[in-house]
């Protein structure tokens, strides 16, 4: 069946540091592959998205790079800021799965002043 | 017009109470989904509606009802809930639920934090 696989957290970093969480996929066919962002107390908000390999999803100053040849969707940022502490959740959807999002486990980020 | 909204934000209720939860989105999507998030956790689908239909039933207990009476609207009734309930409960739609790319790209509102005393 298909899968995501995140780095475990917590995660913490000082303002300014570079960010990389790392997310892996399992997944026969072609998946698309996001990234969505839960802050305290509310929703999930997709931060990205890719659906064809050597797609690069960003926003927000975020970014991560389909890669089929090691099934991986990294997410990095060059500059995080206090506002970005959060969860991130790296998901896929796929057809044999009737397209419903698969989600990993999720990385909480705080990040210091 | 972006945006899915759900009521009420927060929810408690009785063991023996029925309640249904409520969620709306006017983006024109023909697909809805409801899912469960326990803290710390990340969502697990429940149901997906599909064109005003049902499609997917990921064997939740019968205590939770889904109803779609339009394609802008998703109900959630419940009824003899358990304590072990207690979650937030997230609403999502998308432009359908089949095909790649944006069209299954979801959008989710800000969720029910539920309470089963």
């Amino acid at each position: 069946g298909n899968s995501v696989t995140q780095m475990e957290g917590p995660v913490t970093l000082s303002e300014e540091a570079f960010l990389t969480i790392n997310c892996t996929y399992t997944a026969t066919g072609y998946p698309s592959l996001f990234w969505y962002v839960q802050y305290p107390g509310e929703g999930l908000q997709l931060l990205l998205k890719a659906t064809k390999a050597d797609d690069k999803g960003s926003n927000k100053g975020f970014e991560a790079t389909y890669r089929k040849e090691t099934t991986s969707f990294h997410l990095e940022k060059g500059s995080v800021q206090v506002s970005d502490s959060a969860v991130y959740f790296c998901a896929l959807s796929a057809s044999d799965s009737g397209y419903a999002l698969n989600f990993g486990k999720g990385t909480s980020l705080l990040v210091t002043p | 017009d972006t945006e899915v909204t759900q009521t009420p934000k927060h929810l408690v209720m009785g063991m023996t109470n029925k309640k249904s939860l409520k969620c709306e989105q006017h983006m024109g999507h023909r697909a809805m989904y409801w899912y469960k998030q326990k803290a710390k956790k990340p969502p697990e689908l429940m149901f997906v509606y599909s064109y005003e239909k049902l499609s997917i039933n990921e064997s939740v207990p019968s205590r939770f009802s889904p109803e779609c009476p339009n394609s802008s609207l998703l109900n959630l009734h419940l009824h003899a809930l358990q304590p072990e309930d207690s979650a937030l409960y997230l609403c999502a739609s998308s432009r359908t639920s089949g095909g790649a790319g944006s069209y299954n790209e979801q959008f989710f509102g800000p969720g029910t934090r539920l309470t089963v005393l």
